[in-house]
């Protein structure tokens, strides 16, 4: 079945550093990605989005690559901070409009 | 402030007993969505409502029911048929159901953790 999925489950960053999450999708009908990031016990908040007709997209400390000819999608976040801490999913909107997730990568910032 | 509010954010029950989780939201979106969280999981769909008086079944419903009577409130009852209610629930909201930027993306509530022992 079509899935969207994250090649690695933890990634430990030194704060300061640049992270970079990676997410694997195989629907190529999905026109539209959003990263969210979630804290212990809250809900997801969106970070940012971007459609398939653009291949990168920045926000506040934060750019989303799409290579649709390999199918992935990643989020860097520059000079990481102990904020940054938190489980990052990667979210595909398929053509009807239904989200789904990937299971998510737990990003944790070291001093 | 416009948002989503889930209540309560940890509830505890007893096996066997039904329990009703509520979201509601004053953001005027017409669909809503619950999800389950399991630890370490991401996040799967139990049921949408892309309009009032009605829904959807999403990924994992069996053991779930809910109800869309009004526009901004959309509960989620756990029955005792769940085999494994024990998880953490997220409701979410979004301007419309259609692909698009600004409809697709989902506000999500603070959730709800449901203990069933």
């Amino acid at each position: 079945g079509e899935s969207v999925g994250l090649h690695l489950p933890t990634l430990s960053v030194q704060e300061g550093d640049n992270s970079i999450i990676n997410c694997a999708y195989s629907n190529s009908a999905s026109d539209y990605f959003i990263w969210y990031k979630q804290e212990s016990g809250k809900g997801p908040q969106f970070i940012i989005d971007i459609r398939s007709n653009m291949d990168k997209r920045q926000g506040q400390r934060v750019t989303v690559l799409l290579n649709k000819t390999v199918k992935h999608l990643s989020l860097q976040i520059a000079a990481t901070q102990p904020g940054d801490s938190a489980v990052y999913f990667c979210a595909e909107i398929n053509s009807w409009g239904k989200l789904q997730f990937g299971a998510g990568t737990q990003v944790v910032v070291t001093p | 402030d416009g948002g989503i509010t889930q209540s309560p954010k940890y509830l505890f029950r007893k096996e066997g007993q039904n329990v009703t989780l509520s979201c509601e939201q004053n953001l005027n979106h017409d669909a809503m969505y619950w999800y389950r969280q399991d630890p370490g999981q991401g996040l799967r769909l139990i049921y949408y409502s892309q309009i009032v008086n009605d829904f959807q079944k999403g990924d994992i419903a069996e053991g779930y029911s809910v109800s869309r009577e009004k526009k901004e409130s959309f509960p989620l009852t756990v029955t005792s048929a769940q085999k494994n209610p024990t998880a953490f629930y997220l409701c979410a909201s979004s301007i419309g159901p259609i692909v698009g930027q600004a409809q697709g993306e989902q506000y999500f509530g603070p959730g709800t953790r449901l203990t069933v022992t």
